[in-house]
């Protein structure tokens, strides 16, 4: 079957880094998406990644191995703003995208 | 400025009455999607379109049906609304993908709909 991994829930001070990963078993792939979701809000688009390597977009990083089925998230200089929800998600051979359950970011002063 | 519109926020509704959920974009886009969202279990994708008048179960069609008669709007319907249907509600758009390289997908505001 299809699978997405990621972390419950993570906390991080403010100011600090930090790193969220995101593992997938998909039937194919065509690309890995980074969305962000404040509670009660609707996702918002942070990052797509078809190509290893590294995305740079401001404080937010996107990481992806297809060899390994393996992203990272990395969010630098943490803001308290920054406490939401960061949902993984993978487009499938046949453009399906499987979503993550979400890891849950709270950000402590 | 992109824009996905969603005919709710909040709805309350009764078990057994007919819901219609409506979504409207403006971006021109081929796909929209019906999704719902649960405390742990992330979205799952109920049913989605890639053109007009076409439509694809997603992972969980049963108790819904979807209507799209015009290539901006895209109607979700439970024909029978129960207190498991109780749930947050999202329609998304994207522009059709093809050729290896997909494309995100914008959400509206959502409808958190309660079945008493």
């Amino acid at each position: 079957g299809q699978n997405i991994d990621q972390p419950t829930e993570m906390t991080a001070t403010e100011g600090a880094i930090v790193q969220i990963n995101c593992t997938y078993q998909t039937s194919g792939f065509n690309g890995l998406f980074w969305y962000q979701q404040h509670a009660g809000e609707a996702p918002t688009f942070l990052s797509y990644n078809v190509l290893d390597g590294l995305e740079e977009k401001g404080r937010f990083s996107s990481f992806l191995s297809r060899s390994k089925g393996y992203s990272y998230l990395l969010l630098k200089e943490l803001q308290m703003k920054d406490s939401a929800s960061y949902l993984c998600a993978v487009t499938d051979s046949n453009y399906q995208l499987i979503w993550g359950a979400g890891t849950k970011l709270i950000i402590k002063p | 400025d992109v824009k996905v519109t969603q005919s709710s926020r909040y709805l309350v509704k009764r078990t057994g009455e007919k819901v219609f959920l409506e979504c409207v974009q403006d971006m021109d886009h081929e796909n929209m999607f019906w999704y719902r969202q649960d405390p742990g279990l992330g979205l799952r994708l109920i049913y989605f379109s890639y053109d007009v008048k076409m439509k694809e179960k997603g992972d969980i069609p049963e108790g819904y049906s979807v209507s799209r008669e015009k290539k901006e709007r895209f109607s979700l319907i439970l024909e029978s609304a129960s207190t498991n249907q109780t749930s947050m509600y999202l329609c998304a758009s994207s522009p059709w993908t093809s050729g290896g390289i997909s494309y995100e997908q914008y959400f509206g505001p959502g409808t958190r709909l309660t079945v008493t």
